[in-house]
């Protein structure tokens, strides 16, 4: 399976509620990433945390990391309709650059107005 | 405006052939890639560049090649050898940096063979 593994797989929520999502990968990173891509579009990056840290805010977008779980959560409050995208995770691992990142298989979010 | 451009949005390609697909930046970035992406997939990295006139192998080179002649482009060939090319292909750079390795990604170019 790949390093980053989104969860759930996909998820509806009515406007104004809040959408959690998680993602579980295997190695030691040295950062993981989120990025968001809207149908036929490119991936736009949303938020970086590094290993040290524990939590970022942008926002509406709250990010959370657990490296003794190598786990990460994207938290989006208030959602809107133009939040209907699909959310991945990446992971850049300790030793390497950019080329070594691994994308997940991403959560595909539906906000209903 | 900074950004990277990917053409054309869509290609169409038949039995055989061999076709290029466009990537050019203007954020001065160093490092380049290519990604393929597969419906219900993650992204697969095909080929990277992380300084003019140096390129590397990714995950899945087979069928594809690439140059970098400029920094400001890294064009990405579909040769006739990769037997399924059908699929949505995003470029994307960055700055090269260790530290801020956040990277740009192009709109994407959507290949389907006829």
């Amino acid at each position: 399976s790949q390093q980053g593994e989104e969860d759930p797989q996909a998820l509806s929520i009515q406007e104004g509620e809040n959408a959690t999502m998680n993602c579980s990968y295997k190695t030691s990173i040295n950062n993981l990433q989120w990025y968001r891509q809207n149908s036929g579009r490119g991936l736009v990056h949303l938020i970086l945390i590094r290993s040290n840290e524990r939590e970022k805010h942008s926002g509406r977008l709250r990010v959370t990391l657990d490296t003794s779980k190598k786990s990460s959560s994207l938290l989006i409050t208030a959602s809107r309709a133009a939040d209907t995208a699909s959310y991945f995770c990446a992971t850049v691992p300790v030793s390497g650059g950019y080329q070594k990142v691994t994308f997940g298989t991403g959560t595909k979010l539906q906000v209903i107005p | 405006d900074g950004g990277i451009t990917q053409s054309p949005k869509y290609l169409f390609r038949k039995e055989g052939q061999n076709v290029t697909l466009s990537c050019e930046q203007n954020l001065n970035h160093d490092a380049m890639y290519w990604y393929r992406q597969d419906p219900g997939q993650g992204l697969r990295l095909i080929y990277y560049s992380q300084i003019v006139n140096d390129f590397q192998k990714g995950d899945i080179a087979e069928g594809y090649s690439v140059s970098r002649e400029k920094k400001e482009s890294f064009p990405l060939t579909v040769t006739s050898a990769q037997k399924n090319p059908t699929a949505f292909y995003l470029c994307a750079s960055s700055s090269g940096d260790r530290v801020r390795t956040e990277a740009f990604f192009g709109q994407g170019t959507r290949l389907t063979v006829v």
